[in-house]
């Protein structure tokens, strides 16, 4: 059963402008959330990531936002570059012990130049 | 520090063979993770260890899989034997026991099974 969802699949998004990937989890013991940049052939690498203590935190063009009522959280790029280009994935951690991180199946996004 | 290293990069076998990855984790770093990259479940978690002990091992998929951490500084995945379905990418990461920190990741191992 997924417990971290990225519906998904797939977002195109023209250079410059917003880009909006979103992720929901279903897990209330989830305490601390990331976001993983993918390019092909290489391993995963951290982005952005916020505690459920906040509702936002902001590095550069990235901005994570969380919404624990809701069980959401998105990651916004302003403005998108053509380096953007890549596999975002959305992990949760639950830090009442097990600290292992659960990851999202991905969302391939693809900025037009 | 030269991050979470894989090994072998690519991995070609057939059907029924012995398959072992290998990973080697950032000095330091307590916790072990081993995971697969499949379209339909993204990057699922097999297997983790915290200071050389398996934790939890609810992902392995079945009895095929197993993994070792013999000490701080290298781990094992095991397949056998080895199927078509186990043609994956499969990622070792590590991170400090501690809250509020990334794993790290290394750059995987592509395994295809014919």
């Amino acid at each position: 059963d997924q417990q971290v969802k990225q519906n998904s699949p797939s977002l195109s998004v023209q250079e410059g402008r917003i880009s909006i990937l979103n992720c929901d989890y279903t897990n209330s013991m989830f305490d601390y959330f990331l976001w993983y940049k993918k390019y092909p052939a290489e391993g995963p690498t951290f982005l952005i990531s916020i505690s459920s203590i906040k509702d936002k935190n902001e590095d550069g063009r990235f901005t994570v936002f969380l919404n624990k009522s809701a069980k959401h959280l998105s990651l916004h790029i302003v403005p998108s570059q053509p380096g953007d280009s890549a596999v975002y994935f959305c992990a949760a951690r639950d830090l009442t012990g097990t600290y292992k991180y659960i990851f999202g199946t991905g969302t391939r996004l693809k900025v037009l130049a | 520090d030269a991050g979470v290293i894989q090994s072998p990069r690519h991995e070609v076998t057939e059907m029924g063979q012995e398959v072992t990855l290998r990973c080697k984790p950032i000095s330091g770093h307590n916790s072990l993770f081993w995971y697969r990259q499949t379209m339909m479940r993204g990057l699922e978690l097999l297997i983790y260890f915290n200071n050389n002990v398996p934790i939890d091992d609810s992902g392995m998929p079945e009895d095929r899989f197993s993994a070792k951490m013999p000490n701080a500084s290298f781990s094992t995945l095991k397949i056998q034997p080895s199927e078509p379905r186990d043609s994956a990418v499969y990622f070792c990461a590590s991170s400090p026991w501690k809250e509020n920190t990334e794993a790290f990741f290394g750059q995987g191992t592509r395994l295809t099974v014919v």
